[in-house]
């Protein structure tokens, strides 16, 4: 089974709709990230949490939300969807620790239309 | 925050060397230099890092130059499977540890 899994893998939803992308993680990682990645260019930081009770805003969190739920649990959620929120998204976990190494999940693609 | 700038695109054949170029030319003396790279549009996957030292695993060795402004990724025999956008990323220990992924390089292995 894969270390970090998101769901859904791909959605497809209207513009004011509020939706939640879910990411869970078995490596018992404390740091939990999420990111956004538009076509051709690298991922931008949304949100990122050190532990359950620490939750910080990244480059981009505008028109964004998360929850860490649980230490292998953290859920990204749009209140509003927009349809420049159209992307890629992905989840990644690292220790606090040592290499800082992200393992990624394997995204989703969301489409607001 | 220190940013890296690579190429593009390349290209290499099969079975050859890859030599991937980044600069990192504002990049301070604690933070380290990551490379990830991304197959088609799956999640980016880990390669190698470094702070001042050369270093090499199964995948990849990473030369980091004397002033630390620069690095290259080689792979030492590049397959098909290769083909990837290749990210250089700076890792900035007093900013929480953040990534700053740019836009990074798309090697395209020929056969």
């Amino acid at each position: 089974d894969a270390d970090v899994t998101q769901t859904p893998r791909n959605r497809i939803t209207k513009t004011g709709k509020r939706i939640m992308l879910e990411c869970s993680q078995t490596k018992g990682h404390d740091r939990m990230y999420w990111y956004r990645q538009d076509p051709g260019l690298g991922l931008r930081l949304i949100y990122y949490s050190f532990d359950v009770k620490d939750i910080n805003k990244g480059e981009i969190s505008d028109g964004y939300s998360v929850s860490r739920q649980a230490q292998a649990k953290f859920s990204l959620s749009l209140e509003s969807a927009i349809p420049n929120q159209t992307a890629l998204y992905f989840c990644a976990t690292s220790e606090a620790t040592g290499s800082y190494e992200q393992y990624f999940g394997p995204g989703t693609r969301l489409t607001v239309t | 925050d220190a940013k890296t700038t690579q190429p593009p695109s390349m290209d290499c054949a099969e079975g050859r060397a890859a030599n991937l170029p980044c600069n990192h030319s504002t990049i301070s003396g604690n933070e380290y230099v990551y490379w990830y790279r991304q197959i088609h549009s799956q999640g980016p996957q880990y390669i190698i890092h470094g702070l001042k030292n050369n270093e090499t695993n199964e995948m990849a060795s990473l030369i980091i130059t004397e002033d630390r402004k620069s690095s290259t990724l080689i792979l030492p025999h590049a397959t098909l499977r290769d083909t990837a956008v290749y990210y250089c990323i700076v890792r900035v220990p007093y900013n929480f540890n953040k990534f700053y992924f740019g836009s990074g390089t798309k090697l395209n292995v020929k056969p």
